[in-house]
């Protein structure tokens, strides 16, 4: 079945310490790729999207993104986390050919410990 | 800040009651698409309203439903609650129907009981 996955429901990270949330998507073509960031009892953030060319994306933040075709994955990362980073992460697809839904993850849940 | 807002912020319902949502797309934004979030969970999508038609629809019943304005702003219409709808109903605005770059507002919590 079409879906997008993030494999870690939670991960804990020491401040400073460096991160990557991966996301999975199982399309039979490329779609458009985003990352999402949610702070609790907010509404979601974007972080950065990739569409084509450069795969890897910088965005707000500080994060970053490569995109790999050969894995089908998009996974996001940070050199050096800050107790601010603390929240919920969504990836998310849209497929290019037949627009309109932002498909979702199940999310990833960032700890930061100081 | 987004520019998106939604009301209410938070509401309780009794089941089988209906209850309308609004969202202020952004300005300029001529799309609206809506998602429902359940706790622990990533958001679902609903559908998408693009210059005041439906443009897209999830795997919801029927007694979901929606408008959209010619402001570009939008209602989300539930009706006959039940307990499963209770989540974080979220509006996403955007500049085109394929999200390549939606802002959200902060949803609305419902609570059904």
């Amino acid at each position: 079945a079409q879906s997008v996955t993030q494999p870690d429901i939670h991960i804990t990270v020491s401040e400073g310490a460096s991160l990557e949330l991966r996301c999975n998507y199982s399309y039979g073509a490329t779609p458009y790729l985003f990352w999402y960031v949610q702070s609790p009892g907010q509404g979601l953030q974007l972080l950065l999207k990739y569409f084509s060319g450069d795969t890897l994306v910088q965005g707000i933040k500080g994060f970053e993104a490569e995109f790999k075709r050969s894995q089908s994955s998009f996974n996001l990362r940070k050199p050096s986390v800050h107790w601010s980073d603390a929240a919920e992460y969504f990836c998310a697809v849209v497929l290019n050919q037949a627009g309109t839904a932002l498909i979702f993850g199940k999310g990833t849940t960032l700890s930061v410990s100081s | 800040e987004t520019g998106v807002t939604q009301s209410p912020t938070h509401l309780i319902k009794t089941r089988g009651q209906q209850v309308t949502l609004r969202c202020s797309s952004q300005s300029g934004h001529n799309t609206v698409s809506w998602y429902q979030q359940a706790l622990g969970q990533g958001p679902q999508f609903i559908f998408q309203y693009y210059r005041e038609e439906e443009n897209g629809r999830g795997n919801f019943p029927p007694r979901f439903s929606g408008l959209q304005f010619p402001n570009y702003s939008s209602e989300l219409n539930v009706n006959a609650l039940e307990l499963d709808d209770s989540a974080l109903y979220l509006c996403a605005s955007s500049l085109n129907t394929l999200n390549t770059e939606a802002f959200f507002g902060q949803g609305t919590r419902l609570t059904v009981v």
